[in-house]
């Protein structure tokens, strides 16, 4: 019973183009978040939820929108794909007690041609 | 200077060995500090986190953070080719964030 699953595993997209990733936590946390990690393998965060409210946005550019409709889920919507946006995207969750311990899915491999 | 830094390795050792881990930090507010294992094709999982200065223990791994020095340190004892990974240091610096190095490629050879 994975604890944060994300989907897709894997996605190839063109250049222009709009896409999605969901992800969804069954272990009760209440912050979420998005994290990118680059092809040397730097894990930067993006977007941090806590019960469904925006508290961190990491200078991402607006084409990035998350929507966290309920604590157990946080999708990431991509608009106008650029080539640099090709990378790991990682889902976490944390308990907010205990931020300390984060949670990770298995990652979504995007990639813009 | 960036908040955290972490040599990318790669690291390679026999099987048997003590490895060696390192990161550096910039703030000295810091407080919480973690250890993250992350295999091929995977997500980062946590190994172990330390609140301020001191040394713990679980199993074959010791984490240690030396604060005067801003440095903080993962020690595997008895390696395994199964501890081949990236190791990524991570720090929370608060507010729901947590900032991570650029992790160390560690290969044990059996």
């Amino acid at each position: 019973d994975t604890a944060v699953s994300q989907t897709p595993k894997y996605l190839v997209t063109q250049m222009g183009n709009d896409k999605s990733i969901k992800c969804e936590q069954n272990l009760g946390h209440d912050t979420m978040y998005w994290y990118k990690q680059d092809s040397k393998k730097f894990l930067k965060i993006m977007f941090s939820y806590n019960n469904k409210e925006l508290i961190i946005n990491e200078t991402v550019p607006n084409r990035f929108s998350p929507k966290s409709p309920d604590k157990a889920h946080l999708n990431l919507h991509i608009n106008s794909l650029e080539l640099g946006d090709s990378a790991v995207y990682f889902c976490a969750s944390s308990q907010e007690y205990l931020n300390t311990e984060a949670f990770f899915g298995q990652g979504t491999r995007l990639t813009v041609v | 200077q960036k908040e955290v830094e972490q040599d990318p390795g790669p690291l390679s050792v026999p099987e048997g060995a003590i490895v060696s881990l390192n990161c550096t930090y910039s703030n000295s507010a810091f407080q919480y500090f973690m250890w993250y294992r992350q295999y091929s094709r995977k997500g980062p999982e946590l190994l172990m986190y330390t609140y301020s200065s001191g040394n713990k223990e679980d199993g074959r791994f010791t984490a240690q953070v030396d604060k005067s020095s801003k440095y903080i340190s993962l020690f595997i004892r008895d390696s395994q080719p199964s501890d081949s990974a990236t190791y990524l240091c991570a720090i929370y610096t608060g507010g729901f964030k947590t900032i991570f190095g650029a992790g160390t490629r560690l290969f044990v050879k059996a």
